[in-house]
């Protein structure tokens, strides 16, 4: 069972450069979200979807955009990296609103160094 | 704005012992609370999701309570085992938005 899948799992990134951090879910769930996670902090929301074409900022989108063409995949796309975006990126995905009693499945993580 | 505090950060007990996590939240206008386990370099798990409307749920040797009112809710792990040793989350969601709001996580140590 493959559920959410990230990748990388590692990547240093110079100041100024971009990236993508790939997500998919083999679930068909129609929620996805992206979390960061800083050391001994809890984990933020940067943007989630509700479905295929809608997506919306959470609670720390600066620096960050993201797409949802398909059910199944949710990228999250770096544009000049900055040392503050050196973090802990989860991917997760749920069947329904993760406030509204869903569970959530997480993907293993990409540890992104900024230097 | 909801917050979510886990006391104490890390725990560290003998083998076979049963303990309890804390979580508490300021907002008690929840619709669920739900309790992650986070291994090294993985991702979370969810462990258990208590609704607003029950007062506890049991999964195997975990037992999650929850009261509202209080705001507070507690993970009772029973008959620890060195591999319970993980970091566990708690994290609520309310209304006005399809996020969870997480905790800092509490570092469990079960020592053989």
């Amino acid at each position: 069972n493959a559920g959410v899948t990230q990748t990388p799992k590692f990547r240093i990134l110079k100041i100024g450069q971009s990236m993508t951090l790939q997500c998919t879910q083999d679930m068909n769930h129609n929620y996805m979200y992206w979390y960061r996670q800083d050391p001994g902090m809890g984990l933020k929301l940067i943007y989630y979807s509700v479905g295929a074409g809608i997506t919306d900022k959470g609670e720390v989108p600066n620096g960050y955009n993201v797409s949802r063409s398909t059910t199944e995949d949710f990228p999250l796309r770096l544009e000049l990296a900055a040392p503050s975006q050196t973090s802990v990126y989860f991917c997760a995905s749920s069947s329904g609103a993760a406030n509204m009693n869903e569970k959530l499945f997480f993907g293993s993580g990409t540890q992104l160094s900024v230097l | 704005k909801q917050e979510v505090t886990q006391i104490p950060a890390a725990l560290s007990v003998p083998e076979g012992e049963n303990l309890v996590l804390n979580c508490s939240f300021t907002d008690s206008a929840i619709y669920n609370l739900q309790w992650f386990r986070q291994d090294p370099g993985k991702g979370l798990t969810s462990l258990l999701l208590i609704q607003s409307s029950q007062r506890e749920q049991t999964s195997g040797r975990l037992n999650a309570s929850l009261d509202k009112s209080s705001g507070r809710s507690t993970l009772y792990i029973a008959a620890s085992q060195p591999g319970d040793s993980a970091t566990y989350l708690c994290a609520v969601g309310g209304a006005g938005s399809y996020q969870l709001t997480f905790g800092k996580g509490t570092k469990l140590s079960v020592i053989p």
